[in-house]
């Protein structure tokens, strides 16, 4: 399975700022995505993003307040915009196993708590 | 969309015992069927997944079984030790598109 590393582990943050989060895999993947954990809640999906193409973000989710990047086969950023206290989640990279199948292996995640 | 229901919400058993935890899924097209393990402050782990074309499957001390018809799966834990205490989550999948999570079941291990 892929090592999957995400930076930073934590953080604490004032209300109205932006983070970035950084995802980095040990090889190659097509597929990357970006999960939010609320306190003790299930993984909820954020977006998809492909090397080469524009994040695919889901209900509930858009463009301005969690913009993607994905530059490369094996990094993947996602920013909390303007954030507020209800950004306070665990967010969490996943990279889609490189033989193609369903199968997902996720990174440490980023415990964000805004104040 | 689908719908993944996930029982029990907690479980608590004595160490050596056996542990159950069962999902239920609407979308009869979903065909993969994997489970997470996320301990405190750590990503979800895979720990065993099924596809649809097979019934049971077992690694050491976990199995999963699927019933397709009842659209239903559960991960088996056998001879529990204090380590494997975590959260754990179905998921499910139709080939190609996102995974779609259980609410969580909180294990804990009595020794």
């Amino acid at each position: 399975s892929a090592v999957i590393s995400q930076k930073p582990s934590r953080d604490i943050c004032q209300r109205g700022t932006s983070l970035t989060i950084q995802c980095q895999v040990d090889s190659q993947v097509t597929m990357m995505f970006w999960y939010r954990q609320q306190p003790g809640q299930s993984l909820t999906l954020i977006a998809t993003a492909n090397q080469g193409s524009e994040a695919t973000y889901e209900s509930g989710f858009v463009i301005d307040k969690f913009p993607i990047s994905r530059p490369n086969l094996t990094f993947s950023t996602l920013t909390v915009s303007n954030m507020s206290p209800e950004d306070s989640s665990i967010y969490l990279c996943s990279v889609e196993d490189r033989g193609g199948t369903d199968t997902q292996y996720f990174g440490p995640g980023t415990r964000l708590t805004v104040l | 969309g689908e719908n993944v229901e996930q029982h029990p919400s907690t479980l608590s058993v004595q160490e050596g015992d056996s542990a159950v935890i069962k999902c239920t899924y609407s979308d009869s097209a979903s065909n993969y069927f994997p489970w997470y393990k996320q301990e405190l402050g750590k990503g979800p782990q895979l720990i065993i997944d099924i596809r649809s074309n097979v019934g049971e499957k077992k690694d050491q001390r976990i199995a999963v079984t699927l019933n397709k018809t009842a659209k239903h799966f559960s991960l088996h834990i056998t001879e529990t030790q204090p380590e494997d205490s975590a959260v754990y989550f179905c998921a499910t999948s139709e080939y190609g598109n996102k995974l779609v999570f259980g609410a969580g079941t909180i294990l804990r291990v009595k020794s």
